[in-house]
């Protein structure tokens, strides 16, 4: 069975520091993508990047890197530089390759302090 | 990049009432679009797939008579909530695959907050 876990409900961080949120995940099938989602109060979703599990390198994009360990199942969010405008929920999510079902983690909120 | 809306952004309805919300994509074709709810402070649960020209697949335990899912065009799809009541209060957010764009890649809407009263 998937699943998705972010064993972190919340998180403090002060700014321009950086912080990671931690994401663990289960699946038997092979292939498989990895994605971070920021909702910030307004509600919408942001897609923040993208892993799939057989990049061999851990994808960035901006601040954001994505730190990906196979063989732990864990696909941990570093933001670089954290900015007030950081605080928000993040989601870690799975979706198999070809296939439409995102399963998404509980969340962890981020408190960026200034 | 590419746009989801959804209408409305937030509705309140007596309870007993049928309340529509409308996912469009608006600058490409999604012959899938997902309908996902969440409840304060939680995460996203799928409710529903939603195919152009076909039924909806539902999630277990999601009421297909409670929850109609209509996808008539390539970039619109509907959710009506029939004899709402209080329990359905919630967020409902739509996303879309764009079925040129990567295979990974699902765009949300910004969401629709209801309130049943």
């Amino acid at each position: 069975a998937q699943k998705i876990t972010q064993t972190q409900p919340g998180m403090f961080v002060q700014e321009k520091e950086a912080v990671t949120l931690d994401c663990t995940y289960d699946t038997s099938d092979p292939s498989y993508g990895l994605f971070w989602y920021k909702q910030p109060s307004s509600g919408e979703m942001i897609f923040l990047i993208y892993q799939g599990s057989y990049d061999q390198q851990n994808a960035t994009e901006g601040r954001y890197s994505l730190n990906f360990q196979k063989a732990r199942k864990s696909a941990n969010l570093v933001i670089s530089a954290s900015q007030l405008g950081d605080s928000a929920m993040y989601f870690c999510a799975m979706r198999h390759t070809g296939g439409f079902k995102t399963i998404f983690g509980a969340g962890t909120r981020l408190f960026v302090k200034a | 990049g590419a746009v989801v809306s959804q209408h409305p952004s937030w509705v309140i309805c007596k309870s007993g009432t049928s309340v529509k919300i409308e996912c469009r994509s608006l600058d490409f074709q999604a012959t899938t679009m997902f309908w996902y709810r969440q409840f304060p402070k939680q995460s996203l649960m799928l409710m529903a797939t939603s195919n152009e020209g076909s039924k909806a697949t539902y999630e277990q335990g999601v009421e297909k008579d409670k929850f109609l899912i209509n996808h008539a065009s390539l970039t619109l799809s509907t959710l009506t909530v029939t004899s709402a009541h209080p329990e359905d209060s919630s967020f409902y957010i739509c996303s879309a695959r764009d079925q040129q764009g990567p295979s990974y890649e699902q765009y949300f809407g910004p969401g629709t907050r209801l309130t049943v009263t």
